[in-house]
């Protein structure tokens, strides 16, 4: 069985700070890690994700996510927050087999000017 | 090329009705997957269909039912509305629903049962 617990349903940061929002997993199988956006009445949106290989993954909008298999972590950062940024994000897991997804219940990204 | 669509955006319905959602894939993505998003239990996956066929299926009742054509496009089925139902629906597209595999998902339909 896997399962995600992301740490804080909101997080509030100023423009231009750093953003880090954090994500642990359970997999009884090497998993794949994902990191989804959602905005308002929208469907996800794909950031990144971590297959194999580099433990440090780049994604879109200046977004990156490091895989620590000892934390069992995969948390996202970026280094300076933008207005848009402003969303829920969502972290998932998928393990072999089908890419069946487990998500975490999410993280509302408050930006403040 | 065009994202996956979901038809309707909206639906209001009451309790006892069924309802059928739609979902039209990314053109040539086999794998169609169905999630439900409440305020209460996150995201959690319905089943997925790849070339017709179920090929998983969460820890939902016998109400919650789907099925895909031979162009893969989907539709999901509920059965006898109760006000828990009230969610949004997420339909998401793959290539193949392969471990790793990205899925896309669409604008997702928002059920109001009433």
């Amino acid at each position: 069985a896997q399962s995600v617990t992301q740490l804080g349903s909101h997080v509030s940061v100023s423009e231009g700070a750093l953003v880090l929002l954090r994500c642990n997993y359970s997999s009884s199988v090497p998993p794949y890690l994902f990191w989804y956006v959602q905005y308002p009445n929208q469907g996800l949106q794909l950031l990144l994700k971590y297959t194999t290989g580099a433990t440090l993954v780049k994604g879109i909008n200046g977004f990156e996510a490091e895989f620590k298999k000892s934390e069992t972590s995969f948390h996202l950062t970026k280094p300076s927050a933008h207005m848009s940024d402003a969303a829920e994000y969502f972290c998932a897991v998928s393990g072999s087999g089908y890419s069946t997804l487990t998500f975490g219940k999410g993280t509302m990204l408050l930006v403040s000017p | 090329k065009a994202g996956v669509t979901q038809t309707p955006r909206y639906l209001i319905k009451t309790r006892g009705q069924q309802v059928t959602l739609s979902c039209s894939p990314i053109s040539g993505h086999r794998s169609v997957s169905w999630y439900q998003q409440t305020p209460g239990q996150g995201l959690q996956f319905l089943f997925e269909y790849f070339s017709e066929t179920q090929r998983n299926k969460g820890n939902f009742p016998g109400r919650f039912s789907g099925r895909q054509f031979s162009n893969s496009r989907s539709e999901m089925n509920v059965s006898t509305l109760e006000l828990g139902d009230s969610a949004l629906y997420l339909c998401a597209s793959s290539l193949a629903y392969l471990a790793g595999d990205e899925q896309f998902f669409g604008p997702g339909t928002r059920l109001t049962v009433l």
